[in-house]
């Protein structure tokens, strides 16, 4: 069964600029997840999917911050203006709710914003 | 709201011996699941061990289990006989019952395992 994979693998952009996050899931698993994680910090939930719906987007900077998941499968995450304090790895995470929500991680994106 | 506190930023022991990490939650719902993770240092997490608030017996996987103290909201990890390995960052989250609740994470214990 093949992993959460995420692209890019790194990022580096100057202020201002975007950036797309590309995720995705384990087959079948309908739940996706986004995570900011800073340096030395926990995950930080940012908006998470059950299937093509968005449950939970309260976390998400709307302003800057996007994210769809149109066939309920795979997901792009936007940074439409990126600030410095953007710079932080972003997880994409996805589970199926028929086997409890243990959580399956992808690699990351490494983002640096300078 | 939910909320996972890990107070212990970082622990160091020595190889074959045993180490308990904390880890201490808040929740207003009776039903509740709480996960350990762990990060590599090539950033991979992986999923390691779960307790379900409704189970009296604490779980057990491989060298890892769990002190599962439900009147402290607590639920600690206790990894037996560590190995060099075992060097990473460990992470506690709970999701609460609802099934519209998404895995908050407490903010991660570093271990390092010596020999």
């Amino acid at each position: 069964e093949a992993g959460v994979t995420q692209s890019p693998r790194y990022a580096v952009l100057q202020e201002g600029q975007a950036v797309s996050f590309w995720c995705d899931p384990i087959s079948g698993h309908d739940t996706l997840y986004w995570y900011q994680q800073p340096r030395d910090q926990g995950p930080q939930l940012l908006v998470y999917f059950r299937d093509e719906a968005v449950i939970d987007n309260s976390q998400l900077p709307s302003d800057r911050f996007s994210a769809v998941r149109p066939k309920g499968t795979n997901s792009t995450l936007k940074i439409q203006s990126a600030k410095q304090g953007d710079t932080a790895t972003y997880l994409c995470a996805s589970s199926f709710l028929g086997r409890q929500d243990t959580q399956y991680f992808g690699p990351g994106t490494r983002l640096l914003v300078l | 709201a939910q909320k996972v506190t890990q107070t212990q930023t970082s622990i160091s022991v020595v190889e074959k011996t045993t180490v308990t990490m904390d880890c201490v939650y808040e929740t207003r719902d009776s039903s509740y699941f709480l996960f350990w993770y762990k990060q590599t240092a090539s950033g991979e997490i992986v999923f390691l061990i779960r307790q379900d608030s409704y189970k009296k017996e604490n779980a057990t996987v491989g060298h890892y289990s769990l002190n599962f103290q439900k009147p402290k909201s607590s639920i600690g990890l206790i990894i037996t006989a560590t190995q060099i390995e075992d060097s990473a960052v460990y992470f506690c989250a709970m999701r609460e019952g609802n099934n519209n609740n998404a895995p908050r994470f407490g903010a991660g214990t570093k271990l390092s395992v010596k020999p």
